[in-house]
């Protein structure tokens, strides 16, 4: 049982370069989510996805796009890359999206150049 | 607008020596508070749900407890393993978001 596991581990990228993050999750959870971790912020929510084909923005969604291929996987897409994007990405998942509680995967820290 | 705010940001205790960690909450109706405790370069590891005020939740040297208007994390006799950051998140109860707090940082000395 893996719980929540992310891929890749790191990645440099450089300015307008794209790329998708991959999440994918096996305890059946039905509700999955995106943050960015930078210093001093905190745990800022990108977006996320209640159910199965559904998705919707959180804080700070701008530049990027998601995808919920289906109940176990949920990918964030970078269409062309800022250096404001640096940052380290989590993604967790929860039984449902309300007062559960949610599940970190082990992070993605991307550096754009 | 709905806030966390964690206090303090840093926070060294000799092995042995007891605490707290607050967490104060601004949000439109609490529908649940959450503790996590995150390690240099892993994910969040969740702790406790607190729901309601007056709620405690304990495992092992911590406890959490849970007001109207912030949440404490209790840490009886620290032990060097317990260094790490703690964080707070909120839901509130209209919109699906948590938000979380920037945390506390823990550090225990043998």
């Amino acid at each position: 049982n893996a719980g929540v596991t992310q891929t890749p581990k790191f990645q440099v990228l450089k300015t307008g370069q794209s790329m998708t993050l991959q999440c994918a999750q096996d305890m059946n959870h039905n509700s999955m989510y995106w943050y960015r971790q930078d210093p001093g912020m905190g745990l800022r929510l990108i977006y996320y996805s209640a159910s199965e084909g559904t998705t919707d923005k959180g804080e700070v969604p701008n530049g990027y796009n998601v995808s919920r291929l289906n109940k176990r996987e949920f990918s964030l897409r970078l269409e062309s890359a800022a250096p404001s994007q640096t940052s380290v990405y989590f993604c967790a998942s929860s039984r449902q999206v309300n007062q559960e509680t949610q599940y970190f995967g082990p992070g993605t820290r991307l550096l754009v150049l | 607008e709905d806030q966390v705010t964690q206090s303090p940001e840093a926070l060294r205790l000799q092995e042995g020596e007891s605490s707290s960690l607050n967490c104060s909450y601004t949000v439109s109706g609490l529908r649940g508070l959450f503790w996590y405790r995150q390690d240099p370069g892993k994910g969040p590891e969740f702790l406790f749900t607190l729901y309601s005020a007056g709620e405690e939740k304990e495992k092992e040297r911590l406890k959490a407890t849970l007001t109207k208007k912030e949440s404490f994390l209790h840490i009886t006799a620290p032990k060097p393993e317990d260094s790490a950051t703690y964080l707070c998140a909120v839901q509130a109860r209209t919109g699906n978001q948590f938000y979380f707090g920037t945390g506390t940082s823990l550090t225990v000395i043998p």
